[in-house]
């Protein structure tokens, strides 16, 4: 069964070092999500991309966070500089592009991040 | 905006007991309606989705989960709860269309415990 594979699985870091998350979404599912969970929450839309375009990062701190997807299939997520407040479970997910709706979101197994 | 509010934090059932986790929405329009189950230290699993339709639908591993619009209500049921059932449960709401992906909004989830 095609999976989202997500790496690192685990990375602890230091405040105000540099960490970037790797996701590579389903074969042919054109839209990638990235969710940040702070423990004891439920999980947070970060950014939203369809193939590599933008669609919603409104709530992506863009001042240390930054989301690329160049060629529309696998996606990198970057914090520089880390910060305490950052210490959450990063997860990736991908879904089909459908032009009504229903399309269900399959999920990685997520990042750990741990800012010391 | 939409939302979604999960009012029990923690649950504890006993192996056999029967099982109600309660989500409730806020949107305007007609929602579509996901429960997810998140083992710890693993990403989300799709138990089962409402989009239209009966109010009624079965999920995996047994769930169920009835759309109650008067209440603006979707609780996840299960007659029988199994040790492997503990693990946490988010109850999401697509708010809206970006792109032709979706937009998921969770709740803070739901910690279910089973004792045996």
């Amino acid at each position: 069964e095609a999976e989202v594979a997500q790496s690192p699985r685990y990375k602890i870091t230091e405040k105000s070092q540099a960490v970037a998350f790797w996701c590579d979404p389903i074969s042919g599912h054109a839209t990638l999500y990235w969710y940040r969970q702070i423990l004891g929450q439920g999980p947070e839309l970060l950014v939203q991309f369809q193939d590599e375009s933008v669609v919603d990062d409104s709530q992506l701190p863009k001042d240390r966070f930054s989301a690329e997807r160049l060629k529309g299939v696998d996606s990198t997520l970057k914090i520089q500089p880390a910060e305490l407040g950052d210490s959450a479970m990063y997860l990736c997910a991908s879904s089909l592009w459908v032009s009504g709706n229903t399309g269900e979101l399959f999920f990685g197994e997520g990042s750990r991040l741990t800012v010391l | 905006a939409q939302s979604v509010t999960q009012p029990d934090i923690h649950i504890t059932v006993s192996e056999g007991a029967s099982l109600e986790l309660r989500c409730n929405y806020s949107y305007g329009a007609t929602p579509y309606l996901f429960w997810y189950v998140q083992s710890p230290g693993q990403g989300l699993q799709l138990l089962l989705k409402y989009f239209s339709g009966d109010t009624l639908v079965q999920g995996i591993k047994g769930f169920e989960a009835e759309f109650k619009r008067s209440q603006s209500s979707f609780n996840l049921r299960k007659p029988s709860v199994h040790w492997s059932d503990a693990a946490e449960y988010f109850c999401a709401v697509v708010g809206g269309l970006t792109g032709g992906g979706n937009k998921l909004t969770f709740g803070t989830g739901t910690q279910l415990k089973v004792e045996l």
